[in-house]
């Protein structure tokens, strides 16, 4: 079985300061896991993603995380907000014994004040 | 460009009809998804198909019926039997082969909502 919790289901930042979006996951089996982001009434694109390489990913618009197994996380962050990346961001896990079937966290949504 | 084409963006429907949405895809990818999207909920899965003319059921998969007769086709109809349809829809898909991290291409969405 697999989970992933968001631990905040909302987070607000100021322009050119740091996000830092949390996730948690559990798998039995070695993960795979994602960041996607969801601008409004759009689809989901690819942030970012782990499959047992480099512990750190680094993603497009800046973002970057970092797998840890021991804590079982993969935060999403990134150095300097830019209003541009208000959206709802999704942290995924998936597995080869899952049949390389997404499990979904609940998502995050962030707010860039200027 | 390839992609996944979800038509259409907004649909309205009676309580007690049957809707098809439809998700089109020319990358070549065998496998096709669909999930539900409700507010703070993240993404469900409603059905799902590996290969042509075989599916699954998801999770949430009461109320819902698919068919994937062709490799780029996959519409979901949303019956009468599913109670609460009001919802964002997403279809996705991915080559379906190779073992894990194959990206995900999703769909644009499909706003469904009941009057």
């Amino acid at each position: 079985a697999q989970s992933v919790t968001q631990l905040d289901s909302h987070v607000s930042v100021s322009e050119g300061t740091p996000v830092l979006l949390r996730c948690n996951y559990s798998s039995s089996y070695s993960p795979s896991l994602f960041w996607y982001v969801q601008h409004p009434n759009k689809g989901l694109q690819l942030l970012l993603k782990y499959t047992s390489a480099a512990t750190l990913v680094k993603g497009i618009n800046g973002f970057e995380a970092e797998f840890k197994k021991s804590e079982t996380s993969f935060h999403l962050t990134k150095p300097s907000a830019h209003m541009s990346d208000a959206a709802e961001y999704f942290c995924v896990v998936t597995n080869n014994n899952a049949g390389n079937m997404l499990t979904f966290g609940g998502g995050t949504r962030l707010m860039v004040k200027p | 460009d390839g992609g996944i084409t979800q038509s259409p963006k907004y649909l309205f429907r009676k309580e007690g009809q049957n809707v098809t949405l439809s998700c089109e895809q020319n990358l070549n990818h065998d496998a096709m998804y669909w999930y539900r999207q409700d507010p703070g909920q993240g993404l469900r899965l409603i059905y799902y198909s590996q290969i042509v003319n075989d599916f699954q059921k998801g999770d949430i998969a009461e109320g819902y019926s698919v068919s994937r007769e062709k490799k780029e086709s996959f519409p979901l109809t949303v019956t009468s039997a599913q109670k609460n349809p009001t919802a964002f829809y997403l279809c996705a898909s991915n080559p379906g082969t190779g073992g894990v991290g194959h990206g995900y291409t999703f769909g644009s969405g499909t706003r469904l909502t009941v009057v």
